[in-house]
């Protein structure tokens, strides 16, 4: 069975700083995906980041990015020059990939409440 | 516009009642997914779906139903034996060989 942890219940950051967001798993698999999904005060689950467990080249989304260190299962989410919106929950996410006409289910860890500071 | 659509946003209900959750998307995805939201606990899935007329168990899925119908639909029913139904529950729809997966906006489930 796969697991995620993220082990920083609670970040803050001062707005245009820098933050980075921890994040670990566990699985057998060798091909799967990993995410980062921000969840605002409005609970409406976004999308930030999707990482290829295949691909070295660590994903970017304009100020998001990421560290994905597969030997070490860990998968970190960086933000720069952090703004007031990004404040709300960060949930890191794994998905095995499956073959065959099916999608996997996405496994969550438990989240990281980031607060940003003006 | 395309998108998952869940409703009510808020539902109260009595102890020992039945309940049921919409989750309507238009995206045409094949798979679809609830997942239960508890302070504190992340995600956790309840039910899933891949294909019309077929649904698999997730972690948590004792004490609650569902059907698969239409390839639109996929309630979610919160029957008398879940001990603890108070929480979020959130609706996901996605594409078969893509990793993706698009989010409903949430019900939150009170009961009383």
């Amino acid at each position: 069975a796969q697991t995620v942890t993220q082990s920083q219940p609670e970040m803050s950051v001062q707005e245009a700083e820098t933050v980075t967001l921890s994040c670990t798993y566990d699985t057998s698999e060798s091909n799967y995906y990993l995410f980062w999904y921000k969840q605002p005060p409005s609970r409406q689950m976004i999308l930030v980041i999707r990482q290829e467990a295949y691909k070295q080249q660590n994903a970017t989304e304009n100020r998001f990015s990421v560290n994905f260190q597969k030997a070490a299962k860990s998968f970190s989410l960086k933000i720069s020059d952090s703004q007031l919106g990004d404040t709300a929950m960060y949930f890191c996410a794994f998905m095995k990939k499956n073959y065959g006409g099916s999608q996997g289910n996405l496994i969550f860890g438990k989240g990281t409440k980031l607060s940003v500071k003006p | 516009d395309g998108g998952i659509t869940q409703s009510p946003k808020y539902l109260f209900r009595k102890e020992g009642q039945n309940v049921t959750l919409s989750c309507e998307q238009n995206l045409n995805h094949d798979a679809m997914y609830w997942y239960r939201q508890d302070p504190g606990q992340g995600l956790r899935l309840i039910y899933y779906s891949q294909i019309v007329n077929d649904f698999q168990k997730g972690d948590i899925a004792e004490g609650y139903s569902v059907s698969r119908e239409k390839k639109e639909s996929f309630p979610l029913t919160v029957t008398s034996a879940q001990k603890n139904p108070t929480a979020f529950y959130l609706c996901a729809s996605g594409v078969r060989d893509r990793a993706e997966a698009f989010f409903g906006q949430g019900t939150r489930l009170t009961v009383v």
